[in-house]
């Protein structure tokens, strides 16, 4: 069974960073490309990062370019998302999502950007 | 961006009932190598998405067959044949073609 938890999550104050992590099991981690979406709650779905089976190549959402970094230790079946100069609108739960498309996905992690 | 427009944003129908909800994309989803990249995704109360369709019409693992997705282009709809209580949700339709991946607004689904 595909399992992936996020964590990380938590209360931060503007412009301070904070970084997520995806445990990721049940399928074969190394070949899997890997998302970040994320969710103000009550609203729709956004789309943050996609990154392929080995790292090389990493896309962004225009919103969270320069400030988020996603990366992954496929040693550790893990994928990270980075996440600086943090602003109250990146308020949100933050879900990662397995497969070239948004497969499988967690439950989610809350971030709160709040002073 | 391609920007996915999702109609009607709510919806309430009565058990064993039909419905369907439409997506609109600024561009055309169909790629060079014959794919269209258009899918749909179920979010139950306090769950995260889901993935239904993929590919515009193709079930997901164990979706049930009252759901069935069609269109082309840049016009896409999901139908259920016969509503039922599991299938209370926010329903959004998303697009691959092009990155950034893009979602539309979501579809509240109710029973009545």
């Amino acid at each position: 069974e595909v399992q992936l938890v996020e964590s990380g999550g938590g209360l931060v104050q503007p412009g301070w960073s904070l970084r997520l992590s995806c445990a990721a099991s049940g399928f074969t981690f190394r070949s899997s490309w890997m998302h970040w979406v994320r969710q103000v709650p009550g609203k729709g779905l956004l789309w943050v990062s996609r990154i392929n089976f080995d790292g090389s190549r990493i896309y962004y959402a225009d919103s969270v370019k320069g400030r988020f970094t996603t990366s992954r230790d496929n040693a550790k079946n893990t994928l990270y998302l980075q996440m600086g100069s943090l602003r109250v609108e990146d308020t949100a739960i933050y879900y990662c999502a397995s497969d070239l498309i948004p497969t499988f996905w967690g439950r989610g992690t809350l971030v709160t950007v709040s002073s | 961006d391609v920007v996915v427009t999702q109609t009607p944003l709510s919806l309430s129908v009565s058990p064993g009932q039909p419905a369907s909800i439409s997506c609109k994309s600024s561009q055309s989803l169909l790629h060079t190598d014959g794919k269209t990249y258009f899918y749909w995704y179920i979010q139950r109360p306090g769950q995260s998405p889901q993935l239904l369709i993929y590919e515009v019409s193709n079930r997901f693992a164990g979706v049930p067959d009252r759901f069935s997705g069609s269109g082309s282009g840049t016009d896409f709809t999901l139908k259920i044949s016969r509503v039922e209580a599991e299938d209370v949700g926010i329903y959004y339709c998303m697009q691959s073609i092009q990155l950034p991946v893009t979602f539309g607004q979501g579809t509240k689904v109710e029973i009545k």
